[in-house]
């Protein structure tokens, strides 16, 4: 299907664990973003790709770890999850810049 | 600075009224991309439209319409006559430098 993935859906995980979210987009856009949306916060940029192997951080990245050996895929570790980390993340993609199309988005939740 | 305020935080109309969503941006950028954005109850982020700073045409689609004036920084968005599938939080972004600056959301509910 084209488009934007993202896997899982929903994950419930325990504090200190690892967690890996995962995105693929089916346009070889350029550029790739994970974004979390807490209320009273809105969306926060945690990580962007504007390339294979080229990352950055964004506004929140701390206790984040990003890689993209691939242009399609731009998974986002949480190396040890703690109860702050639970929130909505979207993954997105653009040709351009801007984030232009998000994933279904995923909810974790970390007890 | 760059910031993106939408000062409506909720917006309640009846099935078939017209209603504008406001959105006002700092930035000062000369290249810069304006976005809007709608996520319904379902939680999903639904792109509708992006803007780009030279371009200051409005544009409709069909029921959707966007004011886009740089006089007033200014990137208002229209729905004629309104429908309950329209009820949704809608998001107003700026970007500049490959990051969104994102608005708090406007909370549209259209009541039948």
């Amino acid at each position: 299907d084209a488009g934007i993935t993202q896997s899982p859906r929903y994950k419930i995980t325990e504090t200190g664990r690892q967690v890996t979210l995962m995105c693929h987009q089916t346009w070889s856009h350029s550029y790739m973003f994970w974004y979390r949306q807490d209320l009273g916060h809105g969306l926060r940029l945690i990580y962007y790709s504007a390339a294979a192997d080229i990352t950055d951080k964004g506004e929140v990245p701390d206790g984040y770890v990003v890689s993209r050996s691939k242009t399609e895929n731009f998974p986002l570790t949480l190396e040890s999850a703690t109860r702050s980390q639970t929130s909505v993340y979207f993954c997105a993609s653009s040709e351009s810049g801007g984030a232009g199309y998000f994933g279904p988005g995923t909810r974790l939740l970390v007890l | 600075a760059q910031k993106v305020t939408q000062a409506q935080t909720e917006i309640s109309v009846v099935e078939k009224e017209d209603v504008t969503l406001d959105c006002v941006y700092e930035t000062r950028d000369t290249t810069y991309y304006l976005f809007w954005y709608k996520q319904p109850p379902s939680g999903e982020l639904v792109f509708l439209i992006r803007r780009n700073s030279f371009d200051e045409q409005n544009e409709i689609s069909g029921r959707y319409s966007w004011n886009f004036q740089k006089s007033t920084s200014s990137f208002n968005f229209t729905i004629t006559a309104s429908q309950v599938v329209d009820s949704a939080v809608y998001f107003c972004a700026l970007n500049s430098n490959y990051q969104l600056i994102w608005g708090a959301g406007t909370k549209l509910i259209i009541k039948p």
